[in-house]
């Protein structure tokens, strides 16, 4: 259960997008298409903000949008805002019935 | 709304044992998968556990196999989590997700368990 590969920051300037990677393996992001990603403000829970790849929960802004190619999900944030600024996870669902959440990458608004 | 409440955690003991309880409202609870979820102090998260809607199936990390157990009781609408065994690295914050519509919709505020002598 080794946890899925994000890099450890991204940064970008306000109104600029950014992706966010999240590598794992064929047990885990490239055989299910249950990746999730989770964006989480310093002291406060973790917040869904994209499920099974691409879905957005009702209330989450059309700048986040999620896709998978093989092995590796990402997390595009378009039109950055100083209120992205924040750390973001991934999780997949894995064939060992399990769940892994990614390493977590920090997002900084220039 | 869906609420989710956690409560139990604490200061424990290496080897010691506590249990975290995750009070649930604003939903149809036992319809529902939940999950256990830890963030160590500045560190990342770890799933824990999950259990199904009715208690049927229960998984679990490497980690806390055979230490931990996840239960429910779906006439009060509470997730349980017991831990045995505690040891340091267990010190964390225990967040209660659900799964209604997708894994980890929603989570609670998060209770504090600090294992240490």
């Amino acid at each position: 259960q080794s946890a899925l590969t994000q890099p450890a920051s991204v940064s970008g300037s306000p109104g600029q997008s950014i992706t966010i990677s999240c590598t794992g393996t064929s047990s885990d992001v490239g055989g299910y298409n249950y990746v999730s990603w989770y964006q989480q403000h310093p002291g406060k829970a973790p917040k869904l903000m994209i499920y099974d790849v691409s879905k957005r929960p009702s209330g989450v802004s059309n700048r986040f949008s999620g896709s998978k190619s093989g092995n590796t999900a990402s997390l595009t944030i378009s039109g950055l805002q100083a209120e992205d600024e924040a750390d973001y996870y991934c999780s997949s669902y894995t064939s060992s019935s399990t769940y892994v959440f990614g390493t977590g990458t920090k997002v900084t608004v220039l | 709304q869906v609420q989710l409440v956690e409560s139990g955690g604490g200061v424990v003991q290496p080897g010691g044992s506590l249990r975290l309880s995750c009070a649930a409202s604003g939903f149809t609870f036992s319809s529902y998968g939940m999950h256990w979820v830890r963030q160590a102090p500045g560190k990342g998260l770890e799933w824990v556990a999950f259990i199904r809607y009715d208690g049927s199936n229960k998984y679990y990390a490497d980690s806390v196999k055979g230490r931990f157990t996840i239960s429910r009781d779906n006439s009060k609408n509470t997730l349980y989590l017991q831990m045995n065994s505690l040891r340091p690295e267990d010190t964390a914050v225990y967040y209660c997700a659900s799964r209604i519509a997708a894994d980890f919709k929603d989570w609670g505020q998060g209770t504090l368990v600090t294992v240490s002598s």
